[in-house]
C-alpha cells in the first residue's frame, strides 16, 4: 500500500506564481519523520527538509514553506514566488520505526516554472 | 567531506550479462540503503544495512539481484543475469543512526544510470 500519496503528478506555473506541492502520508507509528526531497532534471536526490512527528511547527526558509498538520496527515510544500530554477521533480517521504527508518517515498510532482 | 560514491555512473549492457554497482557511503555512517527508480514504480527501497548486515530486503525484486556490504566503506548491489526490464537509475544512500530517536538526514549518491539491451 502506498504510504505516501502525491496526488499532483505534474504542475506547471508562470514564474513568480507561488505553488503548493501537497503530501499526505499513511502511518500507525507515533515516532516518525517526514521529508522532502528535490530532484533537478540533472538527476541528484537534494534534501529540502526533515520534520518529525512531534513538531507541528511550520517551518519557512526563504521562498519554502512547509506546513505540516498531524491531524490531517498531510505535509505540504509551498514556493513562493517560483522561478525558473525550482523546476524539478519534488518528493515527499516518511521515514518510520517499523521500518528501520527507511524512507518512504512518494511518487513525485515534476513542477514545472515557465518565464 | 566526501559525500556518498557510487560507480558506474553510466552503465551500458546487454542482456543475460552480470552487473555490479558499487557504493561507498560516508564513513561513519552506519547505515546504507539501496533505491531503485523508473518511471513507473518510482523510488523504491530494494534492501537496506545496518553496521553492514542487511535488514530488509523485503524490496529486492527478484533471485537475480544480490547485495553485500562485506565492510563499513563498501557496498554492491549485483543483478545476475541482467533483463531489459532492470533498466534504472540505482541510488545509494547512507545515514548516521543514532541509539534512540532517528534524528539523521539520509545522503544520496549522485546514482548508476543502467540500461540493460
Amino acid at each position: 500500500a502506498q504510504k505516501v500519496t502525491q496526488a499532483q503528478t505534474e504542475i506547471s506555473v508562470v514564474e513568480k506564481e507561488d505553488v503548493t506541492l501537497d503530501c499526505v502520508y499513511e502511518t500507525r507509528d507515533t515516532t516518525y519523520y517526514l521529508f522532502w526531497y528535490k530532484q533537478p532534471p540533472s538527476g541528484e536526490l537534494v534534501f529540502l527538509i526533515r520534520r518529525n512527528s512531534f513538531d507541528e511547527q511550520n517551518e519557512i526558509s526563504g521562498r519554502y514553506s512547509w506546513n505540516f498538520q498531524k491531524s490531517t496527515s498531510s505535509f505540504n510544500f509551498t514556493i513562493t514566488a517560483s522561478q525558473v530554477v525550482d523546476s524539478a521533480v519534488y518528493f515527499c517521504a516518511l521515514s518510520e520505526a517499523t521500518s528501520g527508518y527507511a524512507l518512504n517515498f512518494g511518487k513525485g510532482t515534476s513542477l514545472l516554472v515557465t518565464p | 567531506d566526501a559525500g556518498v560514491i557510487q560507480s558506474p555512473r553510466h552503465e551500458v549492457t546487454e542482456m543475460g550479462q552480470e552487473v555490479t554497482l558499487r557504493c561507498k557511503p560516508i564513513s561513519g555512517h552506519d547505515y546504507l540503503f539501496w533505491y531503485r527508480q523508473t518511471m513507473m514504480r518510482g523510488l523504491e527501497l530494494l534492501i537496506y544495512f545496518n553496521n553492514n548486515v542487511p535488514i530488509d530486503d523485503s524490496g529486492m525484486p527478484e533471485d537475480r539481484f544480490s547485495a553485500k556490504m562485506p565492510n563499513a566503506s563498501f557496498s554492491t548491489l549485483k543483478i545476475q543475469p541482467s533483463e531489459p526490464r532492470d533498466s534504472a537509475v540505482y541510488f545509494c544512500a547512507s545515514r548516521q543512526g543514532t541509539s534512540s530517536i532517528f534524528s539523521g538526514e539520509l545522503f544520496f549518491g549522485e546514482g548508476s544510470r543502467l540500461t540493460v539491451l
